[in-house]
């Protein structure tokens, strides 16, 4: 089983500022993590994914997210928040496979950022 | 880079009657997709696997017989509502195994 717990539903943050989004998992067996934007009335845009490779991820548009197994988290940051990260963020997690790793995805139950002027 | 489109993007039909969705894989072959659906401000949740050349599974709740998937070719997958009732209104939105973090761009059904 599986599951991830993405603490805050709103996080709002002047541009500029650090962006912090916590995810936090639970999974059975070695997981895969994604992180996952989605804009309104739009699909998902993949932002970054750990596949038990390094810990730290980079991914698009400035953002990184780090693995941690010892406090099963996969927070994603963001050093200088602006206004186009406006958005809602998931978080997944899926078990890790010998192949691509995308299996059945459990998400979480999104974060809005809001970006302050 | 791999793509998953949908068809259509958005869709209005009356209670009561089909609505069929496609999800198509556009420059790779998808032996296996994943259809999820999402209520207004709610995350996404899985329906079902789509296999080609077989049976679907669908996860724990989800009636079969109300969404109907078909997996006839490699690059295609089809949900259909059947029956829609107001309370299926929602954003679809599929994926494809094999092309990690692709989803399509989802499907807006209302139910009139």
């Amino acid at each position: 089983a599986q599951s991830v717990t993405q603490l805050g539903s709103h996080v709002s943050v002047s541009e500029g500022a650090l962006v912090l989004l916590r995810c936090n998992y639970s999974s059975s067996v070695p997981p895969y993590l994604f992180w996952y934007v989605q804009y309104p009335n739009q699909g998902l845009q993949l932002l970054l994914k750990y596949t038990s490779a390094a810990t730290l991820v980079k991914g698009i548009n400035g953002f990184e997210a780090e693995f941690k197994k010892s406090e099963t988290s996969f927070h994603l940051t963001k050093p200088s928040a602006h206004m186009s990260d406006a958005a809602e963020y998931f978080c997944a997690v899926s078990p890790a496979k010998a192949n691509f790793g995308n299996e059945k995805l459990t998400f979480g139950t999104g974060t809005r950022l809001t970006i302050i002027p | 880079g791999a793509v998953v489109s949908q068809h259509p993007s958005w869709v209005i039909c009356k209670s009561g009657t089909s609505v069929k969705i496609e999800c198509r894989s556009l420059d790779f072959q998808a032996t296996t997709m994943f259809w999820y659906r999402q209520f207004p401000k709610q995350s996404l949740m899985l329906m079902a696997t789509s296999n080609e050349g077989s049976k679907a599974t669908y996860e724990q709740g989800v009636e079969k017989d109300k969404f109907l998937i078909n997996h006839a070719s490699l690059t295609l997958s089809t949900l259909t509502v059947t029956s829609a009732h107001p309370e299926d209104s929602s954003f679809y939105i599929c994926s494809a195994r094999g092309a990690p973090g692709y989803f399509g761009p989802g499907t807006r059904l209302t139910v009139l």
